[in-house]
């Protein structure tokens, strides 16, 4: 079956612009999340979403957003883009059903460069 | 910070050696998972071990699981070149639906 997919795989922005980004997860994958990894931080939490709702956030200013679709598609946004914002995005699916025991499923991650 | 803390940082070693890492956690876990990272591309998932198993093998890799030290290793038996790629520990707390990962080891397997 396929993968989760993420799109686009690179972007530039200039800073002050906004970014949304998207996430197709497996099929039949409920449960969506978003990383931020950069070599600073590593890998921080951003947001899960299930069925359309989002169950947690992680410590990001509210420029970062995120929202579901009844497809379990999800996209994030980010307005007023920063130089510290460059980073790669990872998505990552699971069934969500319950507290994840089958681990994640991984996109390839958007590269976000801001300028 | 992050939940899960792996150490060493870096490992290099020769193809056909053995590989190492560990991973110190702070909280009560349901679970704890391995997963591996090609040069900045996706995660890949290696392996699940839950909080009420010790050890867990998968074919050349074997996990182990401490509670009482809030702590897991990671070994990779008869490392490839292939094997080279970053390995990170990840952590979902009772309660909660987000994982937080370790900020992880890059093995570096030379042929």
């Amino acid at each position: 079956k396929a993968g989760v997919t993420q799109t686009p795989r690179y972007l530039i922005k200039t800073r002050g612009q906004q970014v949304t980004l998207s996430c197709s997860p497996i099929s039949g994958h409920r449960s969506v999340s978003w990383y931020q990894q950069t070599p600073g931080q590593g890998l921080q939490f951003l947001f899960e979403y299930f069925s359309e709702t989002q169950r947690n956030k992680g410590n990001f200013p509210g420029r970062f957003s995120g929202r579901q679709f009844s497809n379990s598609r999800s996209e994030m946004n980010v307005s007023t883009l920063e130089l510290g914002d460059s980073a790669l995005y990872l998505c990552a699916s699971s069934l969500g059903a319950s507290q994840n025991p089958y681990g994640y499923t991984f996109g390839s991650g958007t590269r976000l460069t801001v300028v | 910070s992050q939940q899960g803390e792996e150490d060493p940082q870096a490992l290099s070693i020769q193809e056909g050696e053995n590989a190492t890492m560990n991973c110190s956690y702070k909280t009560s876990i349901n679970n704890l998972q391995w997963y591996r990272q090609n040069s900045g591309r996706g995660l890949v998932h290696l392996i699940l071990i839950r909080s009420n198993e010790r050890e867990k093998h998968s074919g050349r890799l074997r996990v182990t699981l401490d509670t009482s030290k809030k702590s897991s290793s990671l070994l990779i038996t008869a490392s490839r070149a292939a094997d080279t790629a970053s390995y990170f520990c990840a952590t979902i707390t009772s309660g909660t639906y987000k994982y937080i990962f370790g900020t992880g080891t890059r093995l570096k397997v030379l042929a």
